[in-house]
């Protein structure tokens, strides 16, 4: 089961793009690489899910290096309602086991 | 479609007595997870199901804990008896053939053992 690594808080300020790095150095090959954000008192939404190169949506851009070992999540132009935690994990869907999602990075977005 | 429905939201419940969580996934999910969130643990998967097959429960933390899935629209997660510690807010999840397609979330329920 891959590990993953992330920062545990982040600060920024409305309008900026925040960029959160997630390590993830024993990925397997048929491992993808998925971002949940939770807002508080609710439970965690999926946002995001790539395998390798760029992903994006309508929420986030997923950018993920030749080698895997890394991905970083940017969201453009943060406003307030973007302080949530974010969560990065890495499995095989096929491979019989569920994941934990650990302390995630918890993001501040101020005036 | 309504997503995952957990309940109760909130529980109130004094040590020693049992406490039954429970879930309803979203239809034709066929993989159903159990999780508890704390501020000093985070996100702790506790046991998972698929095809309501129990699959993985070494999350489970003793054997005060049990988890049930009778049939594909239906699961709980019961501890007896109940311990101040076990505050927390437990979630519910289902996906469909696993991971990749992700997890849709229930809003949780918050216990508090006193």
């Amino acid at each position: 089961l891959a590990k993953t690594t992330q920062p545990i808080s982040m600060d920024s300020y409305e309008g900026q793009e925040v960029n959160i790095t997630c390590s993830h150095n024993n990925i397997a090959t048929n491992d993808y690489i998925t971002w949940y954000q939770q807002f508080p008192s609710q439970g965690p939404r999926f946002i995001i899910q790539g395998y390798k190169t760029k992903v994006t949506n309508e929420v986030a851009s997923l950018f993920i290096p030749a080698d895997r070992k890394s991905s970083t999540l940017s969201l453009p132009r943060v406003s307030l309602s973007d302080t949530a935690v974010y969560y990065c994990l890495v499995g095989d869907g096929n491979s019989g086991y569920a994941l934990n999602f650990g302390k995630g990075t918890s993001l501040l977005v101020t005036p | 479609d309504a997503g995952v429905i957990q309940s109760p939201r909130h529980e109130v419940t004094e040590m020693g007595q049992e406490v039954t969580l429970r879930c309803k996934p979203i239809s034709g999910h066929n993989s159903l997870f159990w999780y508890r969130q704390t501020m000093m643990r985070g996100l702790e998967l506790l046991i998972y199901f698929n095809n309501n097959v129990p699959i993985d429960d070494s999350g489970m933390p003793e054997d005060r804990f049990s988890a049930k899935m009778p049939n594909a629209s239906f699961s709980t997660l019961k501890i007896q008896p109940s311990e101040p510690r076990d505050s927390a807010v437990y979630f519910c999840a289902s996906s469909f053939q696993g991971i990749n397609y992700g997890y849709t979330f229930g809003s949780g329920t918050r216990l508090t053992v006193v």
